[in-house]
């Protein structure tokens, strides 16, 4: 089956700092992956996604970067905020299905 | 939420006992999906929807059914509930036009003793 890890399990960081998550998997033929903010008490919620067809995606103080040579795509969030301390998934697609990881622990510390 | 909503919210069962989760949508979405949630797991498929009556199994179907007998509505149904059954039950939906994104309920929260 699909073998999605994601790395760091958890990422403290100063609020101003930036932050990164790398998600990497295994299957060649996926060609969507989003990430997903999950915060206490609430379902996961898409912050940011990318086809394979591009490189990169940013929207404001979020952007993700795709290498498919390598099969691994990461989270990017700059200028962080206490407000973005939550637990990130990433969920690439293997068929008709999204693998979730394992989740980020992000704390932004004021 | 997306229009979406998760009934209950909160359950104490027993071991034994049959659990039905409800999950209700307004957006008329075409696929629905119900996912558990355990810790260092993630979030894990148990069952989908990809129209009235048309189901398949997920990564962890074992002890679990479905139904969905209108476009809206997408139940789970423990059979005989189980200690390890305990956990978050989320469910979420995506459109035809844009299957893969997927839009996640506020999720329930079941304990099985």
């Amino acid at each position: 089956g699909e073998n999605v890890e994601q790395h760091p399990s958890t990422l403290s960081v100063q609020e101003g700092d930036s932050a990164v998550i790398k998600c990497t998997y295994s299957d060649s033929a996926s060609n969507y992956f989003p990430w997903y903010k999950q915060e206490l008490g609430k379902g996961p919620q898409l912050i940011i996604d990318i086809r394979s067809n591009v490189g990169e995606k940013k929207d404001q103080r979020i952007a993700v970067t795709l290498n498919k040579t390598a099969k691994h795509f990461s989270l990017h969030i700059t200028e962080t905020q206490p407000e973005d301390s939550a637990v990130y998934f990433c969920a690439p697609r293997h068929g008709d299905k999204l693998i979730f990881g394992t989740g980020t622990r992000l704390q932004v510390f004021p | 939420d997306a229009g979406i909503t998760q009934s209950p919210r909160h359950k104490v069962t027993e071991t034994g006992t049959p659990v039905t989760l409800r999950c209700h949508q307004t957006e008329n979405h075409r696929y629905m999906y119900w996912y558990r949630q355990d810790p260092g797991h993630g979030l894990r498929l148990i069952h989908y929807s990809y129209g009235v009556k048309d189901t398949d199994k997920g990564e962890v179907s074992d002890g679990y059914s479905v139904s969905r007998s209108k476009t809206e509505d997408f139940l789970l149904t423990l059979e005989s509930a189980t200690s390890s059954q305990t956990s978050v039950y989320f469910c979420a939906i995506s459109a035809l036009a844009d299957q893969e994104t997927q839009y996640f309920g506020p999720g329930t929260r079941l304990l099985v003793l």
